[in-house]
């Protein structure tokens, strides 16, 4: 069975600063998404970045990069920049490609707070 | 139409009442999901729905739940004989799924806080 874990409940940074958050998952499977999602207290989840596994580049939105490592099953998250509206807790999320599929794998989550 | 929503957004009960949750999903999309997420955890598939078609669900989905998903739109999850067990974070989320494609980004909706006391 797949699995995603995430190893770091908490993670501060300060303002304007860069943290990265960890992602290690379990899976078989030679073809898959990994995706970051990030929940804001009291508020939905909205995607953060995604991951395809075919593909070697790593995935970049704007302050937001990944370090997709096939190899070692790691998809940590880098945050540039840090600002007050990054604090909220981020879910690492595997999916496989497979057509009779359809679900989310997720970590427990990493709160990251973000200190002025 | 501005995203996924649900109701209630709060909902207490008793212990062994029945409730029922809707969700909305974003109007173009086809494909509709339930999970449950439970304190410090990560959300939990639970089921999911092509149009009015329900493709696969998890074992965490017990005889004491029914999703249902009639005209292909909204869907209801209903929890029956509710059980402190069943206290959770409801949240649906919708993609949109061309023919055999895999479907895309899941968009979530705010969830339904479900306590059962």
């Amino acid at each position: 069975a797949q699995t995603v874990t995430q190893s770091q409940p908490e993670m501060s940074v300060q303002e304007a600063e860069t943290v990265t958050l960890s992602c290690t998952y379990d899976t078989s499977e030679s073809d898959y998404y990994l995706f970051w999602y990030k929940q804001p207290p009291s508020r939905q989840m909205i995607l953060v970045i995604r991951q395809e596994a075919y593909k070697q580049q790593n995935a970049t939105e704007n302050r937001f990069s990944v370090n997709f490592q096939k190899a070692a099953k790691s998809f940590s998250l880098k945050i540039s920049d840090s600002q007050l509206g990054d604090a909220a807790m981020y879910f690492c999320a595997y999916r496989p490609r497979a057509l009779n599929t359809d679900k989310l794998i997720f970590g427990t989550g990493t709160r990251l707070q973000v200190f002025p | 139409d501005t995203g996924v929503s649900q109701n209630p957004r709060h909902k207490i009960t008793k212990r062994g009442q029945n409730v029922t949750f809707r969700c909305d999903p974003i109007s173009e999309h086809n494909r509709l999901y339930w999970y449950r997420q439970t304190l410090g955890q990560g959300p939990e598939f639970l089921t999911y729905f092509q149009n009015e078609a329900q493709l696969e669900k998890s074992r965490l989905l017990s005889d004491r739940f029914s999703a249902e998903r009639p005209k292909g739109s909204f869907s209801t999850l209903e929890i029956q004989r509710t059980e402190q067990g069943d206290s959770a974070m409801y949240l649906c989320a919708s993609s949109l799924a061309f023919g055999n494609r895999v479907a895309d980004t899941q968009y979530f909706g705010p969830g339904t806080r479900l306590t059962v006391l």
